[in-house]
């Protein structure tokens, strides 16, 4: 069965720094990954996935993601933050169940939160 | 157009009630999805349907948890003689068409649940 570690419970940065969000993952075949955005309040937003092809992917909002099958990993950056960047992110690796049906695996998830 | 729609989007119910939640999905979208996000457990899978069929029920927790979809569209998740550990926000998303692992699901905004 897949799935999804995110080691990061709580990260705090500046406004104006990078990130990096790190998400680990395990599952038999090829991966198709997914990171999403939660703010207070609201749905569950795509930010960007990975399926195949070029490893770095881009995102909504400035996000970018690198697929490093070497380390099972799917870290997501962002050069810059700004403080609506404040949310919860969650990883998710998309798979069939041996029953045949279709999910999505999360990880626990990664709050953020932006100081000015 | 519209987004996928969540009612009721906070519900209150005593412990042994029964309840419904309620799914619109995005016009089109033949594949829908319920998840459930609780502070412990964090995002889980809990059904998927492709049309009107759920090939694997095994994610719903336990047997008074039902579900169903007419129509190919509104799904109902029906909760039955609830207890406080179904207290969590429940989520749908819908996707285009399932051919592939390709397909974005889009999540709605969740109905809150609290069991007392």
């Amino acid at each position: 069965a897949q799935s999804v570690t995110q080691p990061d419970i709580h990260i705090t940065v500046s406004e104006g720094a990078s990130l990096e969000l790190r998400c680990n993952y395990s599952y038999g075949a090829t991966p198709y990954l997914f990171w999403y955005v939660q703010s207070p309040g609201q749905g569950l937003q795509l930010l960007l996935k990975y399926f195949s092809g070029d490893t770095l992917v881009q995102g909504i909002k400035g996000f970018e993601a690198e697929f490093k099958r070497s380390q099972s990993s799917f870290n997501l950056r962002k050069p810059s933050v700004h403080w609506s960047d404040a949310a919860e992110y969650f990883c998710a690796v998309g798979a069939y169940s041996g029953a045949g049906s279709y999910q999505l695996t999360f990880g626990k998830g990664t709050k953020l939160s932006v100081i000015p | 157009g519209a987004g996928v729609s969540q009612s009721p989007s906070n519900k209150v119910t005593e412990k042994g009630k029964d309840v419904e939640l309620r799914c619109d999905p995005i016009s089109g979208h033949t594949a829908l999805y319920w998840y459930r996000q609780s502070l412990g457990q964090g995002l889980e899978f809990l059904i998927y349907f492709q049309g009107n069929s759920a090939p694997d029920k095994s994610g719903l927790p336990s047997d008074r948890f039902s579900a169903e979809r007419t129509g190919g569209s509104v799904s109902t998740l029906t909760i039955q003689r609830t207890q406080q550990e179904d207290s969590a926000v429940y989520l749908c998303a819908s996707s285009e068409l399932l051919i592939t692992h390709t397909d974005t699901q889009y999540f709605g905004p969740g109905t809150r649940l609290t069991v007392l």
